[in-house]
C-alpha cells in the first residue's frame, strides 16, 4: 500500500519561503504524477501542481512564479517549495500521488500557517 | 481555467435517505470528472472516478453519472458513515479544478 506522508515546518513568517517534502513508501516513485495540493482552513481544494517522476512539471499558474517543485528518486521524495509567502498561502498542504485522470493516494497533509 | 460549480452547499439528510449532488463544469469536460469524500481532519478519498467508475473498495451505494458540463453523485442509502464533505474535480485540463464542495449533515 502505497503510502505519502508530507514534512517540513508549520510556521513560516511573511515573505520567507514555504518548504515541504512528501516521503513516498510502499512503492516506487516512477511513474504518476507526484501533485501538490492545499486547503486553505474551512475552504476548498487547490491545485499546486505536479511533477512526472521524470522531471517534468506543471504549475497552476496562479502560483507559477513562486512554485518549485522537484523530485528525489534515490530518497523517494518530492519537495515543494514556495517563496514570498503571505497569510493567504495559511494551509494544510496535501502530496499525492495522481495519474492523468485522477487522484489515487494522498498524504495526511501537514498545516503550515504564515504569520510572524 | 474551468470552473467547477457544485449545488447544494450544504444539505440535511437522514440515515437512509437518498441524496443527491451535482457539479456543473463551466465548459465541457468530457468524462473527466471524479468524487471525493472528505471528513474532518482528513484527507480526500477518492469514490468516483472519470465520471462513473467506482473506486475500488467504495461501498456501491455510491454511483456518479454525467459527461459534458452536468454531473451527478448519488448515494442511494444514506449510511452514518456517509456524513462529510464532498468535492468534485475536473481532470480535463490543466490545472485541475475542484468543486467548492457539499457538506452532508445529519437531519
Amino acid at each position: 500500500q502505497v503510502q505519502l506522508q508530507e514534512s517540513g515546518p508549520g510556521l513560516v513568517k511573511p515573505s520567507e519561503t514555504l518548504s515541504l517534502t512528501c516521503t513516498v513508501s510502499g512503492g516506487s516513485i516512477s511513474s504518476y504524477y507526484w501533485s501538490w495540493i492545499r486547503q486553505p482552513p474551512g475552504k476548498g481544494l487547490e491545485w499546486i501542481g505536479y511533477i512526472y517522476y521524470s522531471g517534468s512539471t506543471y504549475y497552476n499558474p496562479s502560483l507559477k512564479s513562486r512554485v518549485t517543485i522537484s523530485v528525489d528518486t534515490s530518497k523517494n521524495q518530492i519537495s515543494l517549495k514556495l517563496s514570498s509567502v503571505t497569510a493567504a498561502d495559511t494551509a494544510v498542504y496535501y502530496c499525492a500521488r495522481a495519474t492523468t485522470v485522477t487522484v489515487e493516494y494522498w498524504g495526511q497533509g501537514t498545516l503550515v500557517t504564515v504569520s510572524s | 481555467d474551468i470552473q467547477m460549480t457544485q449545488s447544494p452547499s450544504s444539505l440535511s439528510a437522514s440515515v437512509g435517505d437518498r441524496v443527491t449532488i451535482i457539479c456543473r463544469a463551466s465548459q465541457s469536460i468530457s468524462s473527466y470528472l471524479n468524487w471525493y469524500q472528505q471528513k474532518p481532519g482528513k484527507a480526500p478519498k477518492l469514490l468516483i472516478y472519470v465520471a462513473s467508475s467506482l473506486q475500488s473498495g467504495v461501498p456501491s451505494r455510491f454511483s456518479g453519472s454525467g459527461s459534458g458540463t452536468d454531473f451527478t453523485l448519488t448515494i442511494s442509502s444514506l449510511q452514518p458513515e456517509d456524513f462529510a464533505t464532498y468535492y468534485c474535480q475536473q481532470s480535463y485540463s490543466a490545472p485541475s479544478t475542484f468543486g467548492g464542495g457539499t457538506k452532508v449533515e445529519i437531519k
